[in-house]
């Protein structure tokens, strides 16, 4: 079962910032948090990952409380296509032997 | 191309028939995924290769369903006795190491079982 819990959806107005949140409360100290994101008829895209700081790259950032409970995923200047499902997972990080196991996600749709 | 690799990209059979779905990783990427995604959902873990080996196969819903590796590099899932409910995008993935949480997925393969 995955263990976060995101919003069903939610919408953007181009150019404007998205910020997705994640819940994880029972994260561990082991477990990175992922996002990856899957555009319609596409196989899902890395974006971003993080254990304890925030982390930014030319796609997104990634912001991760103290208490490492929940996270924001930002895309800066969202476009249209950066419309997709969202997902978060959390991830243990020490273990080989552990895929990436996906919940629902979030549908952002960027609204022109 | 560089990425991820599945064939067929589409797939029709008939019920009761039995299906070969196939991936190729990315070139070097020692762990290799399978998922299943059905319509509204996120995608469903099947199985996951580390070289040539299964590391973890609890995902495979049931025996009419296997998965090879026998070079550590191509992928086959097999499927038997085909069954409605088995028509999905099976999705497959790899990574550099199995430590590795950054995967590459391909564009998968629609199967619908008629």
């Amino acid at each position: 079962d995955a263990k976060t819990t995101q919003p069903t959806s939610m919408d953007c107005a181009e150019g404007r910032a998205a910020n997705l949140p994640c819940n994880h409360s029972t994260i561990s100290g082991n477990e990175y948090v992922y996002w990856y994101r899957q555009i319609h008829s596409q196989g899902p895209q890395y974006i971003i990952h993080g254990l304890k700081n925030n982390e930014t790259n030319e796609m997104a950032s990634l912001i991760i409380t103290e208490d490492r409970k929940s996270s924001t995923l930002i895309l800066p200047h969202a476009t249209l296509r950066d419309t997709a499902v969202y997902y978060c997972i959390v991830r243990d990080g020490n273990s080989g032997n552990t895929p990436l196991v996906f919940g629902k996600g979030t549908r952002l749709s960027v609204i022109a | 191309g560089a990425g991820v690799s599945q064939t067929p990209s589409n797939k029709v059979t008939e019920k009761g028939k039995y299906v070969e779905l196939r991936c190729d990783p990315i070139s070097g990427h020692t762990a290799l995924y399978w998922y299943r995604q059905s319509l509204g959902q996120g995608p469903e873990f099947l199985i996951y290769f580390q070289g040539t080996g299964a590391a973890d196969d609890s995902g495979l819903p049931n025996d009419r369903f296997f998965a090879v590796r026998p070079e550590g590099s191509v992928s086959t899932l097999k499927i038997q006795r085909t069954e409605r409910g088995d028509s999905a995008v099976y999705l497959c993935a790899s990574s550099l190491t199995s430590l590795s949480g950054e995967a590459f997925f391909g564009q998968g393969t629609r199967l619908t079982v008629v």
